[in-house]
């Protein structure tokens, strides 16, 4: 499967633990986004990455969230100290940055905090 | 305002109904339209990308393009139940990030 892909797909856990979700992009693809999805809404937009620099950072992005792309290939999210409002769905999407940058998403990782 | 609204629904159609979901904007520096199908607990999907005012067809799919009065339209003909899903609209304006619509939920009835 050449499409993007996160793991793990579903994490639950409880307030105040750290949660890290990992999302490798289509191989060719420069850019990285990651978005955030809660009920009846849709994907809010985190921050992105072109290679391994983190070139934008939404104010939805608390201190407490931090996304890195070491070598520009897979990219990681970690949430730290959780809280219920964290719970929602975090999908990343990849594009390559030429013309329309089509996103492709990949299946998202569902957060479950207690 | 929100940049781009969307009716979320639900809509509920009977398998064979043409289908109508509809966005609006309000910035015009918006470029490109895309149409997303999102099933249940999965991720967004793309159907078809348009960048003119104007129609683009793609099997029983048709966005629909009109500038002039901020609006896009996905049509679907014949639709099947496995057309059940959540359609979000998204809109770039030739910046990094696209932004979405809320979703509407469709729901085609055997």
């Amino acid at each position: 499967d050449t499409g993007v892909s996160q793991d793990p797909r579903h994490k639950i856990t409880k307030r105040g633990q750290n949660v890290t979700f990992r999302c490798d992009p289509i191989s060719e693809h420069n850019r990285l986004y990651w978005y955030r999805q809660t009920l009846g809404q849709g994907p809010e937009f985190l921050t992105y990455f072109q290679n391994e620099a983190q070139l934008e950072k939404s104010r939805l992005l608390s201190d407490r969230f931090s996304a890195e792309r070491p070598k520009g290939s897979f990219s990681t999210l970690e949430i730290q100290r959780t809280e219920q409002g964290d719970s929602a769905m975090y999908l990343c999407a990849s594009s390559l940055a030429l013309g329309l940058e089509t996103q492709y998403f990949g299946p998202g990782t569902r957060l479950l905090v207690l | 305002q929100k940049e781009v609204e969307q009716d979320p629904g639900p809509l509920s159609v009977p398998e064979g109904a043409i289908v109508s979901l509809n966005c609006t904007y309000s910035n015009s520096a918006f470029q490109y339209f895309m149409w997303y199908r999102q099933y249940s607990r999965k991720g967004p999907e793309l159907l078809m990308y348009t960048y003119s005012s104007g129609n683009k067809e793609d099997g029983r799919f048709t966005a629909q393009v009109d500038k002039s009065s901020k609006y896009i339209s996905l049509f679907i003909r014949d639709s099947q139940p496995s057309d059940s899903a959540t359609y979000l609209c998204a809109m770039w304006k030739g910046t990094y990030k696209y932004i979405f619509g809320t979703g509407t939920r469709l729901k085609v009835l055997a």
